[in-house]
């Protein structure tokens, strides 16, 4: 079977360090994305990562282990606005498609 | 970046009768578009991947016949909610792949189409 795991939910204060989990298990892996989707809104794209290893953009990075079937999207300089979903999805090259995890609501306080 | 867009973005219909969503991508061709369901504070459960010139292909659990899938063109796909229950009532958002080096790669969302069924 296919399952991606995150947290529900999180806090952090505005200008801290938050660090989100994902891990999973799928048949065939061809790349991790994580994405950001305020209320009401689509997804935003936020990053991908088919290599083991830290990709970084900014204020945002993620982090790949392939043998652990694990990674993170750590937000640094937390501003207001970061409030939202963050939203794993694994890309199943078994299946041709991308595989969500349930989302981790995100809370940033002033 | 590539664009993917949405019509109706919300819509109100009552129950019984049928509803057209429309996924346009308008930079790039997409032979392949998927569409997804979204209820409140869940995430994005894909629900058929939209195939140009065949058959839609569903997901476990999704009635084919009630969920009308249509893509005609490389540029268009269309979701077609039939005999619509209060039960429907969701976001619907579509999405399309891009190709790199002959691979999937990222996929651009369209903005969502939040449908209620009275």
């Amino acid at each position: 079977g296919q399952n991606i795991d995150q947290p529900t939910e999180m806090t952090a204060t505005e200008g801290a360090i938050v660090q989100i989990n994902c891990t999973y298990q799928t048949s065939g892996f061809n790349g991790l994305f994580w994405y950001q989707q305020h209320a009401g809104e689509a997804p935003t794209f936020l990053s991908y990562n088919v290599l083991d290893g830290l990709e970084e953009k900014g204020r945002f990075s993620s982090f790949l282990s392939r043998s652990k079937g694990y990674s993170y999207l750590l937000l640094k300089e937390l501003q207001m606005k970061d409030s939202a979903s963050y939203l794993c999805a694994v890309f199943s090259g078994g299946y041709n498609k991308l595989i969500f995890g349930a989302g981790t609501r995100l809370a940033v306080h002033p | 970046g590539a664009v993917v867009s949405q019509h109706p973005s919300w819509v109100i219909c009552k129950s019984g009768t049928s509803v057209k969503i429309e996924c346009r991508s308008l930079d790039f061709q997409a032979t392949t578009m998927f569409w997804y369901r979204q209820f409140p504070k869940q995430s994005l459960m894909l629900m058929a991947t939209s195939n140009e010139g065949s058959k839609a292909t569903y997901e476990q659990g999704v009635e084919k016949d009630k969920f009308l899938i249509n893509h005609a063109s490389l540029t268009l796909s269309t979701l077609t909610v039939t005999s619509a229950h209060p039960e429907d009532s969701s976001f619907y958002i579509c999405s399309a792949p891009t190709i790199y080096r002959d691979r999937w790669y990222e996929q651009y969302f369209g903005p969502g189409t939040r449908l209620t069924v009275t």
